[in-house]
């Protein structure tokens, strides 16, 4: 596709369960990044993929939020033993190159709802 | 101290009206700063670059102040379509992770 997708759209979850988030990133692009963003609060980072370093989980809130990428391609995040305050909108970002003078294209976001 | 800091207002301005917005950082070796745009329940997107010199894209002004460490940015003849949540982009200090403020809200009235 042309821009990021990002999938679910949306997820209602009960407490305690595992949630996995996917992201495509636009094709070329080697960095990708993972925010949260809690309603009415700005973007939270969590982690960063940039081509094929490790990545920079500094981030991540706590043991239970992982995320994979397989090369330069699809992007996992996963929240293990979801907790009310997961609630949020997930999003996923990529740009050109880990250099931050490129643009970071966003995905529409996975809007989690823990019940 | 935030890393990004912005007054998140709203900002209540009429049509035709000139507005600005300020933004603090606190690492100084910040090198990359953006101005991105939020619309409501939509995902942000990018606005301008800011450069040292200070750029300018129509009615959008950015400007740069390294001794103080702020960006400002400057909307002239605003219109209703300006409405939205303006957020401040600046580089991690030490790598490229673009950090975020929390964002200053616009509203322009007829």
């Amino acid at each position: 596709g042309a821009g990021v997708s990002q999938s679910p759209s949306n997820k209602v979850t009960e407490k305690g369960k595992d949630v996995e988030l996917r992201c495509d990133p636009i094709s070329g692009h080697t960095a990708l990044y993972w925010y949260r963003q809690r309603l009415g609060q700005g973007l939270e980072f969590l982690i960063y993929f940039q081509g094929n370093s490790a990545p920079d989980k500094s981030g991540l809130p706590s043991d239970r939020f992982s995320a994979e990428r397989t090369g330069e391609s699809v992007s996992t995040l996963t929240i293990q033993r979801t907790q009310q305050e997961d609630s949020a909108v997930y999003l996923c970002a990529s740009s050109l190159a880990g250099i931050g003078a490129t643009e970071a294209f966003f995905g529409q976001g996975t809007r989690l709802t823990v019940v | 101290r935030k890393e990004v800091e912005q007054d998140p207002g709203p900002f209540n301005v009429p049509e035709g009206a000139t507005v600005a917005f300020n933004c603090t950082y606190s690492n100084s070796a910040s090198q990359s700063f953006f101005w991105y745009r939020q619309d409501c329940r939509k995902e942000p997107k990018l606005l301008m670059s800011v450069y040292s010199s200070g750029n300018e894209d129509g009615r959008f002004t950015a400007q740069l102040n390294r001794a103080s460490q702020y960006i400002s940015l400057l909307i002239r003849d605003s219109k209703l379509s300006d409405s939205a949540t303006y957020l401040c982009v600046v580089n991690k200090g030490g790598s490229y992770i673009p950090t975020f403020g929390r964002g200053t809200s616009l509203i322009v009235h007829p």
